[in-house]
């Protein structure tokens, strides 16, 4: 089982619609949860950190469910610029500085 | 400001050449990590230095040998590099390792032919 799953998509939704997508974790000693987008041919860059209550950035809102060991991400009013495809990244949570990351999920939204 | 630097952009070398890539960040930062990533797939961890010091290896082939100077750069000397390790080269750094949020460079796009 990999230690971080994802819905590869492709999520194709329309602009200003809401598009939500989750991601598993297999660890449930993990502590530090991620999301990072990332454009065609470019680096990751961090969305968000995901808190144990839940946090909001604007139009996404990142959740996390422990007790299921899955995080999830949902933007609303969808924009063009938020075709990305967008890494779920979960840390080891044993003390050897590693992340897993999730696979990616695609996001493509059209006009 | 939170940018992580990296030269050069692109690279392409020979299966008998020596070539180095850099990184440099600024932030204060005291964890630095190289990363591969190949098409379509997420970024597979290589090395993680923790205060200058190599805390991880992933078995990576010893034709890839990174090297810290100072707590702001990171280096990756490629030798003998083969084909299939042509791949999107990212780096990375944190406040420290553990538990903290990675930022990445822009990443070196190298081509082995």
């Amino acid at each position: 089982r990999k230690e971080v799953e994802q819905d590869p998509g492709p999520f194709n939704v329309p602009e200003g619609a809401t598009v939500a997508f989750n991601c598993t974790y297999s660890n449930s000693a993990s502590q530090s949860f991620f999301w990072y987008r990332q454009d065609c041919r470019k680096e990751p860059k961090l969305l968000m950190s995901v808190y144990s209550s839940g946090n909001e950035d604007g139009r996404f809102t990142a959740q996390l469910n422990r007790a299921s060991q899955y995080i999830s991400l949902l933007i609303r009013d969808s924009k063009l610029s938020d075709s990305a495809t967008y890494l779920c990244v979960v840390n080891s949570g044993s003390n050897d500085y590693k992340l897993s990351f999730g696979a990616g999920t695609t996001v493509t939204v059209r006009a | 400001d939170t940018e992580v630097t990296q030269t050069p952009k692109h690279l392409v070398m020979g299966m008998t050449n020596k070539k180095s890539l850099k990184c440099e960040q600024h932030m204060g930062h005291r964890a630095m990590y190289w990363y591969k990533q190949k098409a379509k797939k997420p970024p597979e961890l290589m090395f993680v230095y923790s205060y200058e010091k190599l805390s991880i290896n992933e078995s990576v082939p010893s034709r890839f040998s990174p090297e810290c100077p100072n707590s702001s750069l990171l280096n990756l000397h490629l030798h003998a590099l083969q084909p299939e390790d042509s791949a999107l080269y990212l780096c990375a750094s944190s406040q420290e390792a553990y538990l903290e949020t990675q930022y990445f460079g822009p990443g070196t796009r190298l081509l082995v032919l």
